[in-house]
């Protein structure tokens, strides 16, 4: 089946403007990720969202970000007056939304976001 | 504070020989979950193996296998019979009540 999906691959914006992007999960995946990965790191948690509601937000940097699962499947992830510093590739996983540690993430390809 | 440590920054290993990948984590929680992703040059995170910390042996998917040693709070990755195309970044990842990646480790199989 398919894997999980992301749109744009790359997105070049400028300094101040606003940007969405866009994660298409895992067919029957109720929990979604975001992370945000900088060159040379390990990705680092962003929100989870288990169905429509983000269960844990407490990894958006600051309230220019947000993200929203209107329809417990697609997720866009916003970001407002985009800085430098929010370079990165922004990486979403899903997972099937079972109890317990072993509910295996699984990650897309990831959009590379450059703010010029 | 830091709660997963990848010491290697970069590992070469030669194809066909094992080579070992650490990983050391922190958590007071009795229950966590373990994951070993590996990430090619093309950037897709890839899933290779998951330890529970209540299991009682270590995992074993294919030629990938993690040396759990709970005590020492430590999942090392063990990978046999290298492969060119195991050349990679390797991240090791803990999941107590979020998921925290460590730094990651470059592997490059020389033929």
């Amino acid at each position: 089946g398919a894997g999980v999906s992301q749109t744009p691959s790359n997105k070049v914006t400028e300094k101040g403007k606003y940007v969405e992007l866009r994660c298409d999960p895992i067919s029957g995946h109720t929990a979604l990720y975001w992370y945000r990965q900088s060159l040379g790191q390990g990705p680092e948690f962003l929100i989870y969202f288990q169905g429509t509601g983000a269960a844990d937000d407490s990894g958006l940097p600051n309230d220019r970000f947000f993200a929203v699962r209107p329809e417990g499947s697609v997720s866009t992830l916003k970001i407002q007056r985009t800085e430098r510093g929010d370079s990165a590739v922004y990486l979403c996983a899903s997972s099937l939304g079972v109890s317990g540690m072993g509910d295996t993430q699984y990650f897309g390809p990831g959009t590379r976001l450059t703010v010029l | 504070a830091q709660k997963i440590t990848q010491t290697q920054p970069g590992m070469f290993v030669q194809e066909k020989e094992a080579v070992t990948l650490d990983c050391t984590y922190d958590t007071s929680d009795p229950s966590y979950g373990l994951f070993w992703y590996k990430q090619p040059s093309s950037g897709e995170m890839i899933f290779l193996i998951y330890q529970g910390s209540y299991d009682q042996q270590n995992a074993t998917e294919g030629r990938y296998s993690l040396n759990f040693q709970k005590a020492r709070k430590s999942a090392n990755l063990v990978i046999s019979a290298s492969q060119l195309g195991d050349s990679a970044m390797y991240f090791c990842a803990m999941r107590d009540h979020d998921m925290r990646f460590g730094a990651g480790t470059r592997l490059t199989v020389k033929p």
